[in-house]
């Protein structure tokens, strides 16, 4: 199986500034063939199912602030949100869709300094 | 617009067998590259997935839980099925059901379902 971990397993941030999550897979995810990352970012507010907001490691879904934005290639991954806003609050998580099994990061909590 | 809705019992005992349906709208699972999965979610834990059917019918499932899991269509009725066999109350757990695009990628998932195994 590949193992995600995500860093930090928290971290709280002040309005306005930049918060930044990483996301490492025990393999590559990167499929030299097409030249794609199979990497995906989820954002879960609470009572809330998982919205995806990144696929491809850096493709913004349909209808997600600009704020948020993706990078990174083979093994290691970042999601930045450039000016944390409020509605921010969330655990965010990772998820390779390269092979089966799925997996997806242990989640990284984020919060309003 | 693509939705999916998760249905079943909110209370089953240990090894009892759980049967969840997803019902969804704004795809069909004989349209080719389509599929839905199933994911779960312990209460204050990280996702987890479970199993994928496509709209082929080839059917994949999680290595650790496998001998446990059976995963169906119905595609007239726009239904994926999931069973869970011998549950435990470790198996308390929020379960969704989303949406495969063509692509890979879960891109749609359902509000989920709190199921509670006792013991």
């Amino acid at each position: 199986d590949i193992v995600m971990t995500q860093s930090p397993d928290s971290l709280a941030v002040s309005l306005g500034e930049r918060a930044t999550i990483n996301c490492k897979s025990s393999q590559t995810i990167l499929y030299t063939s097409n030249n794609k990352n199979y990497l995906a970012w989820y954002q879960q507010k609470p009572g809330q199912p998982p919205k995806l907001l990144i696929y491809w490691a850096s493709i913004r879904e349909f209808g997600v602030p600009d704020r948020f934005s993706g990078s990174g290639s083979g093994t290691d991954f970042t999601l930045t949100i450039s000016s944390l806003q409020a509605e921010d609050v969330a655990v965010y998580y990772c998820q390779q869709y390269y092979t089966i099994p799925r997996t997806f990061g242990q989640g990284t909590k984020v919060e309003i300094k | 617009q693509i939705t999916l809705k998760e249905s079943g019992p909110t209370l089953v005992k240990s090894t009892q067998t759980l049967t969840l349906t997803c019902t969804f709208s704004g795809f069909s699972l004989s349209t080719n590259g389509m599929g839905v999965g199933w994911i779960r979610q312990p209460p204050g834990k990280a996702l987890e997935w479970l199993a994928l059917i496509h709209w082929d019918d080839d059917k994949r499932y999680s290595p650790s839980l496998k001998s446990r899991l059976a995963i169906t269509k119905d595609t007239s009725r726009n239904q994926v099925v999931l069973q869970m066999t011998n549950m435990d109350p470790v198996d308390t757990a929020t379960y969704y059901c989303a949406h495969r695009d063509d692509e890979g990628i879960f891109d749609v998932w359902g509000r989920g379902t709190l199921v509670t195994v006792s013991s």
